[in-house]
């Protein structure tokens, strides 16, 4: 089964920053990769799928890179709405989360 | 507007059964896959299993396979997700969502709002 590793679990950061989420598969996965946001109480919602593909309507300060086992998920300047959990996903396996918070 | 729509919280004794639902509307209910996923209290996100309406081809991660039954009832549009016996570890958050498939890559989109599923003696 294929692993999937984020890193880090958890990051603290201020309005303004640029901020990279880190998630390595155990194997080769192509660019078979999605972005989920999590917020407290809500369902996850979908950022990027296909590694690099921003989902409609989703902010373009989120953006996606990453092929093989190396993939990043990059926000590029934080405002208030973005601290959440973010997970990666490839197939039937979903990464531990990223914890967002303010510092 | 794409929704799906999920059923109620439900509170359960181990041991009993239960089915909940998930009804889409916006879309064409049987060209989109429909997939389970769980989360834990304090957990994260865990793949349960992925359902075609159109042909009930329906996949299920290993460990989830003979746990649970998903099923879909095409003429109304509803997806359901189903237990024989409940265990205390059932005891989760159980979000359905619109499947995307091709080849080894899939994805969610949207989401429905979760049902919070207890299991409690």
């Amino acid at each position: 089964d294929i692993q999937l590793t984020q890193s880090p679990s958890f990051l603290s950061a201020s309005v303004g920053d640029r901020v990279t989420i880190t998630c390595r598969a155990s194997q080769g996965i192509s660019s078979y990769l999605a972005w989920y946001q999590q917020k407290p109480g809500k369902a996850p919602k979908l950022l990027i799928y296909a590694a690099s593909t921003l989902q409609s309507g989703v902010p373009s300060r989120f953006s996606g890179s990453g092929s093989g086992t190396e993939f990043t998920l990059t926000i590029s300047s934080l405002q208030p709405e973005d601290f959440a959990t973010y997970y990666c996903q490839q197939g039937i396996t979903f990464g531990q989360g990223t914890r967002l918070e303010i510092k | 507007e794409v929704q799906l729509v999920q059923s109620g919280a439900e509170v359960k004794k181990p041991g009993e059964s239960l089915k909940i639902s998930c009804k889409g509307s916006g879309y064409i209910f049987t060209s989109y896959w429909i997939g389970w996923v769980r989360q834990m209290p304090g957990k994260g996100l865990e793949w349960m299993g992925i359902i075609y309406p159109h042909d009930s081809d329906t996949r299920y991660s290993p460990s989830f396979q003979g746990q649970v039954t998903i099923s879909a009832d095409k003429s109304i549009s509803t997806a359901y997700l189903q237990w024989i016996s409940l265990k205390a570890s059932d005891t989760a958050m159980y979000y359905c969502a619109r499947g995307f498939l091709t080849g080894s890559n899939n994805w969610f989109d949207p989401w429905g709002q979760g049902t919070l599923v207890t299991v409690s003696s």
